[in-house]
């Protein structure tokens, strides 16, 4: 157990609508990274939160938003979804307090299918 | 921006062969991470990797970072089947994201 939770596990949705993911990271762990991974295209960074703020950005789509609350968990939401938006859909957190980047604990991740 | 690519993407060997697989950064990375997902499951962290020219090893693995700090690679002795799964590099630049590779996925047959 990474002690990053992801909920919902499994996600399965019509096209054109919108869906929240979230994401609470490890106890401690201030950042938060988001991915996603489609059938042979690795892990694509998407955004990454740090304290509550934007600290990265990836190929992000303009449908695509997160956010870091307060209590530092963080949600993924997706609209306007597209058959092509079907993915794994993966946190993960580290401490990253210092100029180098540490070690990112993941969670299970979140199956978006959309039919 | 930056990428990171890995080769191979897939590779195949027979249990007790050897396996490498390497990582290129179109640009200086502060650090390297190594990570290794098994099929149906989530990346796990190994190593990180921060000096330029440094190998590290952990059992059977050997994980080294490039001199110019662009290049890594990774290579396991003697495979067993416990070692399937895809091998992802991961780097940064200056703590910017972890922007990851395309990962190898290595298959062992007994």
């Amino acid at each position: 157990d990474s002690g990053v939770t992801q909920t919902p596990k499994h996600l399965i949705t019509a096209t054109g609508q919108r869906v929240t993911l979230r994401c609470s990271p490890r106890s401690g762990d201030l950042s938060v990274y988001w991915y996603q991974q489609s059938l042979d295209q690795g892990l694509q960074f998407l955004i990454q939160y740090y304290n509550g703020e934007e600290r990265a950005k990836g190929n992000i789509l303009e449908r695509f938003s997160a956010q870091q609350f307060p209590d530092l968990h963080s949600e993924l939401n997706l609209s306007s979804l597209e058959l092509g938006d079907s993915a794994l859909y993966f946190c993960a957190s580290s401490v990253s307090s210092g100029p180098l980047s540490t070690e990112a604990f993941f969670g299970q991740g979140t199956r978006l299918t959309v039919v | 921006g930056q990428q990171v690519m890995q080769i191979p993407q897939y590779q195949h060997v027979q249990e007790g062969e050897d396996f490498t697989t390497y990582c290129n950064s179109s640009t200086t990375l502060s650090n390297i991470q190594w990570y290794k997902q098994r099929p149906g499951g989530h990346p796990v962290f190994l190593i990180q990797l921060v000096k330029s020219g440094e190998v590290k090893k952990q059992k059977r693995l050997t994980f080294q970072f490039g001199e110019a700090k662009k290049n890594s690679s990774l290579h396991i002795t003697a495979t067993q089947t416990t070692d399937v799964g895809t091998y992802f590099c991961a780097g940064d630049q200056a703590g910017t994201a972890l922007i990851f590779g395309k990962g190898t996925t290595l298959s062992v047959s007994s």
